[in-house]
């Protein structure tokens, strides 16, 4: 158990339905990381958070868009789905986050399934 | 763009032998290199890692090795045993102060230990 906790674990919905995944980072971490695995890829990240700001943004679409609220814990807002955009999708989160030697813990994972 | 590639989709190996999981970069900024275990239905869990300053690090059955030159780590596991039996993923970051922790993940080598 990372101590990174994720909800829901499954989730269907249909096309261009919003949806909102929830990650609580371990006790203590200050940053929160968003990736997303669809079938056969590695993890693409999306998005970072430190302390309720912003950090770092990959390759996360326009109609995906999160936040990191006061107690830390950050929530995923996925809107307008596509079939495209059935994947798995991981919360990580580490002590800090502004230096590249922190390893991330990681969460179990949403599986998102469009139909 | 990929920047991390793991070029194997899967490996099998005999209990007890070495198993060699392979990594290639593009980016010649990443100064810093993750594994990643995954497990079915559990999120990826950090194994080992190892910093552009080394060439190896050693933990255990596990040792990382790193060819700077060639853009290429490995990962080295001896003697495989079959709880070893996973999706091994590797990751890269570069140092980047102002622009948070961005690790870029391989696409995983499922490794399977044969008892």
């Amino acid at each position: 158990d990372s101590g990174v906790t994720q909800t829901p674990k499954h989730l269907i919905t249909a096309t261009g339905q919003r949806v909102t995944l929830r990650c609580s980072p371990r006790s203590g971490d200050l940053s929160v990381y968003w990736y997303q695995q669809s079938l056969d890829q590695g993890l693409q990240f999306l998005i970072q958070y430190y302390n309720g700001e912003e950090r770092a943004k990959g390759n996360i679409l326009e109609r995906f868009s999160a936040q990191q609220f006061p107690d830390l814990h950050s929530e995923l807002n996925l809107s307008s789905l596509e079939l495209g955009d059935s994947a798995l999708y991981f919360c990580a989160s580490s002590p800090s986050g502004l230096s590249s030697y922190n390893e991330q813990f990681f969460g179990p994972g949403t599986r998102l399934t469009v139909l | 763009d990929q920047q991390v590639k793991q070029n194997s989709p899967s490996l099998s190996v005999q209990e007890g032998r070495i198993s060699i999981l392979n990594c290639d970069y593009t980016n010649s900024m990443f100064d810093y290199f993750l594994w990643y275990k995954k497990y079915p239905a559990e999120g990826p869990t950090f194994l080992i890692s190892i910093s552009s300053i080394k060439d190896k690090n050693e933990d255990g059955r596990f040792t990382v090795f790193l060819n700077k030159s060639a853009k290429h780590l490995s990962l080295h596991i001896v003697p495989s045993q079959p709880g070893d039996s996973a999706v091994y993923f590797c990751a890269a970051s570069a140092r980047a102060w102002d622009t948070g922790n961005q690790f870029y993940f391989g696409t995983g080598t499922s490794l399977t230990v044969i008892p």
